[in-house]
C-alpha cells in the first residue's frame, strides 16, 4: 500500500519569503498526487493536484507543486508566502483505482507579519 | 451550495459506549469517504461508500461500520468505544467512484472518548 512523508512538521516563515514543502511518497505504480490545505477553523479543502501530463501543476492562491517520478516526490512550492497562508498542509497520494487516499502527517506553516 | 455537512460536530462518550456519525455530500455527489485524524497526524482512511456499496476498506477494526442510503448520505458506527478512539472524524463526498476524484471534506465531528 502507498504511504506520504512529510519531512518537515512546522515551518516558520516571514511574509515573502519563499516556501518548500517537501512530500515524498512510496509506491511502484501510477499515482494521483494531492496538496490540501487546512487555514485555521476551516475544513480540508484542495490546493492543487496532479493525475498526469505536466509535471508542474499550478494551484489556487499563487502554490505550485512538482512531480518527479525518479524521487517519488511532489513537493510544494510558494515564491512569496503571506500571513494569510498560515495553515496546515497536507500532501495525499492514491493510486489508481485504488480508494484508499493516504494522507502524510501535515506540515504547520506560519507565516509572521 | 451546501457543502459536506456533518454531525454532530462534537461529542463526549465513555469507555464501552457506541457512537454514530452522521454525513450528507454535495448534492450530486455519489461517493462518501470517512477518515480518521488523531491530533498532529493526518487523517487515516476507514471506508469508502459508491452508490451504497462498499468500495474500500482501510485497516481499522471491525467496531467501525459504516453504511450509505439511498440519498447518498452516510453514518459511520463505532461499537465498544476506546480512549484510543478520540479523534476528529471527517467525512469527505466526491463525484467519482475511484482515484481521480476530488475529495471535498466536511468540518468534522470530534469525538472524545473519556
Amino acid at each position: 500500500a502507498q504511504s506520504v512523508s512529510q519531512h518537515n512538521h512546522h515551518v516558520i516563515l516571514s511574509e515573502a519569503a519563499s516556501l518548500e514543502l517537501g512530500c515524498n511518497y512510496s509506491y511502484g505504480g501510477t499515482v494521483n498526487l494531492f496538496w490540501y490545505v487546512q487555514y485555521p477553523g476551516q475544513h480540508l479543502q484542495l490546493l492543487l493536484k496532479y493525475f498526469s501530463g505536466d509535471p508542474l501543476v499550478k494551484g489556487i492562491k499563487g502554490f505550485e507543486a512538482e512531480f518527479i517520478k525518479s524521487k517519488f516526490s511532489f513537493n510544494l512550492r510558494k515564491p512569496s508566502v503571506q500571513w494569510s497562508d498560515t495553515a496546515e498542509y497536507f500532501c495525499a497520494v492514491n493510486a489508481n483505482n485504488n480508494n484508499d487516499m493516504r494522507f502524510g502527517a501535515g506540515t504547520r506553516l506560519t507565516v509572521k507579519p | 451550495d451546501a457543502g459536506v455537512t456533518q454531525s454532530p460536530t462534537h461529542l463526549i462518550k465513555t469507555r464501552g459506549q457506541h457512537v454514530t456519525l452522521r454525513c450528507s455530500p454535495i448534492s450530486g455527489h455519489k461517493s462518501v469517504s470517512w477518515y480518521q485524524q488523531v491530533l498532529g497526524q493526518g487523517p487515516q482512511f476507514i471506508f469508502q461508500y459508491y452508490e451504497k456499496e462498499e468500495r474500500g476498506r482501510g485497516n481499522f477494526p471491525d467496531r467501525f461500520s459504516a453504511r450509505q442510503f439511498p440519498n447518498y448520505s452516510s453514518e459511520l458506527n463505532v461499537n465498544a468505544l476506546l480512549l484510543g478512539d478520540s479523534a476528529l472524524y471527517l467525512c469527505a463526498s466526491s463525484f467519482r467512484d475511484r482515484g481521480t476524484g476530488e475529495l471535498f471534506f466536511g468540518e468534522g465531528s470530534r469525538l472524545t472518548v473519556l
